[in-house]
């Protein structure tokens, strides 16, 4: 099994739609990010859980939900998107927060239509 | 406004010299200093690291450079190999908080 794993690897919805973005490790790491790469763009950093606590949403649309079960699993809830937030959406996880070397998933393509 | 920048899109290399990437940062605190690795449909993969008290870190053909005052960042890959075909992303950060990523740079190494 892979360290850090994200599905759908693509994933198409329309503006009216809701769906979810799954992120699994199996690394037993503590800490679990969600970042955003979108064309031309560095990668940003959406959202940090540490513990299942969220510590850090760096001012993103609240039509972007992240959720943290437990320290393994970690969801991005999407609704009523937009075109623009079509990107490649990839998941991390590191030993404990702000630790330097991030582990990443293979990420999710999503095209907003 | 990006703190970390990648001006080279790309860059192609002949198999068996030398490659080396670019990096510029404009916050004089990040502390610390990542090159990840990335191949397509695949997620980033850390590649090496340098901390700031240091102005070098090699790590058999991959080394990292950094000049503070310059803040100036490379990696140099030699040789350089056709499995090192990827797009290499630079990132930096502040003590325990989290990492800037530049836009990456996508390197070609031609057989």
């Amino acid at each position: 099994e892979t360290g850090v794993t994200q599905t759908p690897r693509h994933l198409v919805m329309g503006m009216t739609n809701k769906k979810s973005l799954k992120c699994e490790q199996h690394l037993g790491h503590n800490a679990m990010y969600w970042y955003k790469q979108s064309a031309k763009k560095p990668l940003e950093l959406m959202f940090v859980y540490s513990l299942e606590e969220r510590v850090e949403n760096n001012s993103v649309p609240s039509r972007f939900s992240p959720e943290c079960p437990n320290s393994s699993h970690l969801f991005l809830h999407l609704h009523t998107l937009q075109p623009e937030d079509s990107a490649l959406y990839l998941c991390a996880s590191s030993p404990v927060i702000g630790n330097t070397e991030a582990f990443f998933g293979q990420g999710t393509r999503l095209t907003v239509v | 406004d990006q703190q970390v920048k990648q001006n080279s899109p790309s860059l192609s290399v002949q198999e068996g010299r030398i490659s080396i990437l670019n990096c510029d940062y404009t916050n004089s605190m990040f502390d610390y200093f990542l090159w990840y690795k990335k191949y397509p449909a695949e997620g980033p993969t850390f590649l090496i690291s340098i901390s700031s008290i240091k102005d070098k870190n090699e790590d058999g053909r991959f080394t990292v450079f950094l000049n503070k005052s310059a803040k100036h960042l490379s990696l140099h890959i030699v040789p350089s190999q056709p499995g090192d075909s990827a797009v290499y992303f630079c990132a930096a950060k502040t003590g325990a908080n989290n990492l800037f990523f530049g836009t990456g740079t996508r390197l070609t190494v031609i057989p």
